[in-house]
């Protein structure tokens, strides 16, 4: 079964500081992996998504992420940190085929401090 | 907005009693999906329709049930609500579903519907 574990609950950083949001993904078959950001009261926005072309993917607001098959991992990043992206990031996985439902990891709350 | 309606934003009811939750996907979209979002449990897939069919069931109780209708806005039906059913139920829609490959493009969400069992 696919399934994505994200690590620690609450990232906290430095305005203008490097963001690193991990996240690992298990899959029997390759897999296609999103990032989604939560704003508070809000529904969840895709940042970007991996799906088997470059590895390494652009998405909004200045993010990126990179897929890693050997170390099985897509973490997030971001090189200067902004007070406006303060909000739960949401990873997710998944697969071609007749059930196309993603499964999130629990979330990481991403503080940023002035 | 993200151009998938869901309606009521916020909804109160008593254990016991039966809500509908609404949803209309964006233009285009073929297919529906209801999530639950709890604190305890996170993100929780409850079930797909892709243009009128259910396609994907995941962890959704007896109690709930979902439907698609031909003008592609789906209803979710939650009855003899309890306590423990107290979330947040987002829908999203994407342009296909499995193989047809437009799922690849993400999903869009609504704005979710905060459902208050008290």
């Amino acid at each position: 079964a696919q399934s994505v574990t994200q690590l620690g609950s609450h990232v906290s950083v430095s305005e203008g500081a490097l963001v690193l949001l991990r996240c690992n993904y298990s899959s029997s078959v390759p897999p296609y992996l999103f990032w989604y950001v939560q704003y508070p009261n809000q529904g969840l926005q895709l940042l970007l998504k991996y799906t088997s072309a470059a590895t390494l993917v652009k998405g909004i607001n200045g993010f990126e992420a990179e897929f890693k098959k050997s170390e099985t991992s897509f973490h997030l990043t971001k090189p200067s940190a902004h007070m406006s992206d303060a909000a739960e990031y949401f990873c997710a996985v998944s697969f071609t085929g007749a059930n196309s439902k993603l499964t999130f990891g629990k979330g990481i709350t991403l503080s940023v401090r002035p | 907005d993200s151009g998938v309606t869901q309606t009521p934003k916020h909804l109160i009811t008593a254990t016991g009693q039966r809500v509908t939750l609404r949803c209309s996907p964006r233009s285009g979209d073929l297919s529906v999906y209801w999530y639950q979002q709890s604190l305890d449990q996170g993100l929780q897939f409850l079930i797909q329709y892709y243009n009128g069919e259910e396609r994907a069931k995941g962890n959704i109780l007896e109690r709930f049930s979902a439907q698609q209708f031909p003008d592609l806005h789906s209803e979710l039906n939650l009855s003899s609500l309890e306590l423990g059913d107290s979330a947040l139920y987002f829908c999203a829609s994407s342009v296909g579903s499995g193989g047809t490959g437009g799922w690849s493009y993400g999903y869009t969400f609504g704005s979710g519907t905060r459902l208050t069992v008290v």
